[in-house]
């Protein structure tokens, strides 16, 4: 079994503040994938990372793959009361062809940004 | 823009009766995923089909759970002799293809067992 444990569970900063989310296995993914979730609403994809080392920036949110593809961190700049939300992180499996988009949720991180 | 449409969005039944949640994946989509949310916890992957076929159902409790996607019209997920446990928030995902590509969540069904 797949287990993706995130942290921290919950993080309340001030506007302008920096945070970092982290998300970790003991298992290897094919790739990762982070959603936002609103309350009342379903996740929303952020990012996709699929390669081992791999960077990618959306404008103040900066996702990392780790080399060994157990793990993934968001770190979002300067953050805004617009930040505010559930972040998930998702693995999809390395068996791709049977488990084609099954993922894994971690438990996610519910941020809090104050104005 | 049709996303991924699930309904109802909300959902109260008593104990022993039946749910039937709906989720109408985006246009062009033939792979639906359902996922359960309990409050404060991330998600939990039940079910993956694809048009006529269940593809994995690992995630599925054995007894009183069933999913379909006919050929036609949506996909169901079926909850039978409802238990308080089996409230939670139900979100279907869909995705044009078998590999790994952007999942797009529908908003849920809130289901409340009193």
């Amino acid at each position: 079994t797949q287990l993706l444990e995130q942290s921290p569970q919950f993080l309340s900063i001030q506007e302008g503040e920096n945070l970092t989310v982290y998300c970790n296995s003991s298992s290897v993914f094919s790739s990762l994938q982070w959603y936002r979730q609103e309350p009342g609403e379903g996740p929303v994809l952020l990012v996709t990372v699929v390669t081992g080392g791999e960077v990618k920036k959306l404008k103040r949110l900066t996702f990392q793959f780790g080399d060994a593809r157990k793990d993934s961190s968001l770190h979002i700049t300067a953050a805004q009361p617009g930040d505010t939300g559930l972040y998930l992180c998702a693995g999809a499996g390395v068996e791709i062809k049977a488990a084609g988009n099954k993922l894994t949720f971690g438990g996610g991180t519910r941020v809090l940004v104050k104005p | 823009n049709a996303g991924v449409m699930q309904n109802p969005r909300h959902l109260v039944r008593r104990r022993g009766q039946e749910a039937r949640l709906r989720c109408s994946p985006m246009k062009g989509h033939s792979h639906v995923y359902w996922y359960r949310q309990l409050p404060e916890e991330g998600l939990k992957f039940m079910v993956y089909l694809q048009k006529e076929n269940i593809i994995d159902e690992s995630g599925m409790p054995k007894e009183r759970f069933s999913a379909e996607f006919p050929k036609e019209g949506p996909s169901i997920l079926r909850i039978q002799q409802v238990v308080r446990g089996d409230s939670a928030a139900y979100f279907c995902a869909s995705s044009p293809n078998r590999g790994v590509s952007p999942l797009h969540f529908g908003n849920g069904t809130r289901l409340t067992v009193t």
